[in-house]
């Protein structure tokens, strides 16, 4: 059973607009999520988290969102640059120490 | 900065062969994991390490071990690496909840 899911396989925005990237899960003991970006042939980089006391953390251009009561957090990214087109992972964790992983979104970001 | 390290970025083995892949991280991070990366399945748990001589089955442990001898070194192996098996992996380590993660190592199993 999933318990994170990144429904949209790819996403395509123009250069400036913003991107929204969308993440659900369903256990609700997930206490702490991140997300992380991912170029091809590289590992993945930490972007930006947060934890389930907030529902909004900002970092310069990008944004993470949580809904608790929906059990959904999003990332936007504003403006969007042609250098974030990569695949994008939201992660959730439970105090354990382990991440569980969405399926990943491709971002693509047009000139 | 955080740095973990993986001994080979792109590796090529035989069916039956047996494939050491080595993570080396430099931050006295207690926590180590290895993963593997497909198209559309995202990132799957295969082992983790919460201190050394310690190991943990992930999601997906068939057909791999680990060895954890010292903090800073985490080993994946398959005993005898079959085609199924071609996939990204990635090496982990965390102190806390955020992961950091190697450049991973692109594994074809002929």
């Amino acid at each position: 059973d999933q318990q994170v899911k990144q429904n949209s396989p790819s996403l395509s925005v123009q250069e400036g607009r913003i991107s929204i990237l969308n993440c659900d899960y369903t256990n609700s003991m997930f206490d702490y999520f991140l997300w992380y970006k991912k170029y091809p042939a590289e590992g993945p980089t930490f972007l930006i988290s947060i934890s389930s006391i907030k529902d909004k953390n900002e970092d310069g251009r990008f944004t993470v969102f949580l809904n608790k009561s929906a059990k959904h957090l999003s990332l936007h990214i504003v403006p969007s640059q042609p250098g974030d087109s990569a695949v994008y992972f939201c992660a959730s964790s439970s105090n354990t120490g382990k991440l569980i992983f969405g399926q990943g979104t491709t971002l693509q970001v047009k000139p | 900065d955080v740095k973990v390290t993986q001994s080979s970025r792109y590796l090529v083995k035989r069916t039956g062969e047996k494939v050491f892949l080595e993570c080396v991280q430099d931050m006295d991070h207690e926590n180590m994991f290895w993963y593997r990366q497909d198209p559309g399945l995202g990132l799957r748990l295969i082992y983790f390490s919460y201190d050394v001589k310690m190991k943990e089955k992930g999601d997906i442990p068939e057909g791999y071990s680990v060895s954890r001898e010292k903090k800073e070194r985490f080993s994946l192996i398959l005993e005898s690496a079959s085609t199924n098996q071609t996939s990204m992996y990635l090496c982990a380590s965390s102190d806390e909840e955020t992961q950091y993660f190697g450049p991973g190592t692109r594994l074809l199993v002929l």
